[in-house]
């Protein structure tokens, strides 16, 4: 059981460039979400997945475009990357019915947008 | 809309003192409140949940509606409780707003 993994960990960008994150969960989870971590400001959320086929968007969405074709991978795309990017994403997975209730993490995808 | 604030981003502590992390909330709905531990450039792990009423690794955390708090207390800090602490609220689509986090340094 491998849980949340995120592709790739570390990625430097040149602003324009474009991008995806892919999150990947083997526990079956319904529930999907990215997240990004900025010093002093915790984690936001740029979007998530309430099942396959389905996105919405979270705090801050801008810049930023998901897909959820298969239950269990989310992408985060990043179209033109700038520098206001740069920071630390997180994806997070949570399942739906009984059972422990919490959302899992992945160990994070560091971008440096230059 | 819902919000969390954590008050303190640094609070640096001796081994062996106690210590509380402060966390305040706003929400209309009924709360449903947890603590989030990251431990060295390492992934989020949940470390309790006010539902639960549990303690884990000495921490406990006790919801006051009343004040809208939740602060995460332990009673005896150890060195190994260095990390960044964030609390955090789940609303709908079990979304989690969590607040700006608090690292914790824990001095021997």
């Amino acid at each position: 059981n491998a849980g949340v993994t995120q592709t790739p960990k570390f990625r430097v960008l040149k602003t324009g460039q474009s991008m995806t994150l892919l999150c990947a969960q083997d526990m079956n989870h319904e529930y999907m979400y990215w997240y990004r971590q900025d010093p002093g400001m915790g984690l936001r959320l740029i979007h998530y997945s309430v099942g396959e086929g389905t996105t919405a968007k979270g705090e801050v969405p801008d810049g930023y475009n998901v897909s959820r074709l298969k239950k269990q991978n989310f992408l985060l795309g990043l179209e033109s990357a700038a520098p206001s990017q740069t920071s630390v994403y997180f994806c997070a997975s949570f399942p739906t019915g009984t059972g422990r209730r919490e959302q899992y993490f992945g160990p994070g995808t560091r971008l440096t947008v230059t | 809309a819902q919000r969390v604030t954590q008050p303190e981003k640094l609070l640096s502590v001796f081994k062996g003192a106690p210590v509380e992390l402060k966390c305040n909330y706003s929400y209309s709905g009924s709360p449903e409140l947890f603590w989030y531990v990251q431990y060295s450039r390492q992934r989020l792990q949940l470390l309790l949940r006010h539902i639960s009423r549990e303690s884990i690794k000495g921490f406990t955390a006790d919801l006051n509606k009343g004040e809208t708090s939740f602060h995460l207390k332990k009673p005896f800090a150890q060195e190994e409780d260095s990390a960044m602490y964030y609390c955090a609220l789940q609303s709908s689509g079990s979304r989690l707003t969590f607040g700006e986090g608090t690292q914790l340094t824990v001095n021997p």
